[in-house]
């Protein structure tokens, strides 16, 4: 549901469930996606990657999804544990200007795992 | 410690006064990049830095903001004349040449009063 709050996406999880985190991107060119988490106070950080030529990719305990058909990203958390309670945001490498490196960040989604 | 790392990790400063930041990026890492971050909201690019050279700027990074990294390692951010809406978290990575994934440091928190 939504947070008025925070005016952020909010899902909420018991420990243990898997939990789906999803994001939309808006530019075609985008080759590059990577989610983040960041916990209060702290900067984000780096959790998983994956390019354009890629439609899924996985690391430990998590995986991404890449529609981009649909222009869809989505996180994956298998078991989750409330230490995996933080904002997850997506990002994606714009290409402009002949840069290839600016990362344009989504809205971000609060996850919170009770236990 | 190898990862990012800033300083001041938060900054309380009067309208109007200048306020400068710093940012040691992972040693490796030859790009170096800023971000500004409001409550609620994702991080926002500011700018960018290949080595010693600025190579891209926001629109955000307004006539008195100021980066540099003069010797390709760590980077400086200078806000003249702050303004209650620089109040804001300001973020630093880096990334190496030969890899896509940006690092990010803690945040320096600038609240203007």
């Amino acid at each position: 549901g939504e947070s008025v709050g925070l005016h952020l996406p909010t899902l909420s999880v018991q420990e243990g469930d898997n939990s789906i985190i999803n994001c939309a991107y808006s530019n075609s060119a985008s080759d590059y996606f990577i989610w983040y988490k960041q916990e209060s106070g702290k900067g984000p950080q780096f959790i998983i990657d994956i390019r354009s030529n890629m439609d899924k990719r996985q690391g430990q305990r998590v995986t991404v999804l890449l529609n981009k058909t649909v222009k869809h990203l989505s996180l994956q958390i298998a078991a989750t544990q409330p230490g995996d309670s933080a904002v997850y945001f997506c990002a994606e490498n714009r290409r402009s200007g002949g840069s290839n490196y600016k990362l344009t960040f989504g809205k971000g989604t609060l996850l919170t795992v009770n236990p | 410690d190898t990862g990012v790392s800033q300083n001041p990790r938060h900054k309380i400063t009067k309208r109007g006064q200048n306020v400068t930041f710093r940012c040691d990026p992972i040693s490796e890492h030859n790009r170096l990049y800023w971000y500004r971050q409001t409550l609620g909201q994702g991080p926002e690019f500011l700018t960018y830095f290949q080595n010693e050279a600025q190579l891209e700027k926001s629109r955000l990074l307004s006539d008195r903001f100021s980066a540099e990294r003069p010797k390709g390692s760590f980077s400086t951010l200078e806000i003249q004349r702050t303004e209650q809406g620089d109040s804001a978290m300001y973020l630093c990575a880096s990334s190496s040449g030969t890899g896509y994934e940006q690092y990010f440091g803690p945040g320096t928190r600038l609240t203007v009063t």
